[in-house]
């Protein structure tokens, strides 16, 4: 299994613009969430899907929305980009929803947003 | 309010010296705690979590619920040790709180 996988690897996009970012879970895990990473802080928690349903949000606008797929991939999208946007994205899947606190959550490699 | 505070940026040491990487957090009720490491072009990975109180590579952490803390401990240093550190919370959502991390140098 190649863990967790998304795409694009990098992206370039110009302020206003909108963008999909994409995520394949490890096979078998059914919860999907999604991070900021903004360069010198610790991840930042966006959106958590399990079974297709958004099971948490954290505090971000309403430009960004996600949404998981019957196979468990997910999408991240961001309308409206600002220069703010720019960032690491990073997708954790789990085998459950946050309430089995036993599931560790493995990470992605990210995909790396630039807005100019 | 749910935090994390890692309050050094920068922790460099000698190769065989002891590390401590502090963490303290924020949280209303029973914290579930984390380290979360990541080596130079790699993911970031679970390194070890309060609850199963292990040790990984050499690291100890301890949950301290008076000081409410909980710092990684390494006795010996080791170079391959060099990597960014993230001290996570569980937040309420089941979601992840970090911290801003600690940039770990171990030097020969």
């Amino acid at each position: 299994d190649a863990g967790v996988t998304q795409s694009p690897t990098h992206l370039i996009k110009t302020r206003g613009q909108h963008v999909t970012l994409r995520c394949s879970p490890i096979s078998g895990h059914k919860s999907v969430s999604w991070y900021q990473q903004v360069l010198g802080q610790g991840p930042q928690f966006i959106f958590q899907y399990y079974e297709k349903e958004e099971r948490g949000r954290g505090n971000f606008p309403d430009r960004f929305s996600a949404r998981q797929f019957p196979n468990y991939s997910s999408e991240l999208n961001v309308n409206a980009l600002l220069l703010g946007d720019s960032a690491l994205y990073l997708c954790a899947s789990s085998l459950a929803d946050g309430g089995a606190s036993l599931y560790e959550q493995y990470f992605g490699p990210g995909t790396r947003l630039t807005v100019t | 309010a749910q935090r994390v505070t890692q309050p050094e940026k920068l922790l460099s040491v000698f190769k065989g010296a002891p590390v401590e990487l502090k963490c303290n957090y924020s949280y209303s009720g029973s914290p579930e705690l984390f380290w979360y490491v990541q080596y130079s072009r790699q993911r970031l990975q679970l390194l070890l979590r309060h609850i199963s109180r292990e040790s990984i590579k050499g690291f100890t952490a301890d949950l301290n619920k008076g000081e409410t803390s909980f710092h990684l401990k390494k006795p010996f240093a080791q170079e391959e040790d060099s990597a960014m550190y993230y001290c996570a919370l569980r937040g309420s959502q089941g979601n992840l709180i970090f911290g801003k991390g600690t940039k770990l140098s171990v030097k020969p």
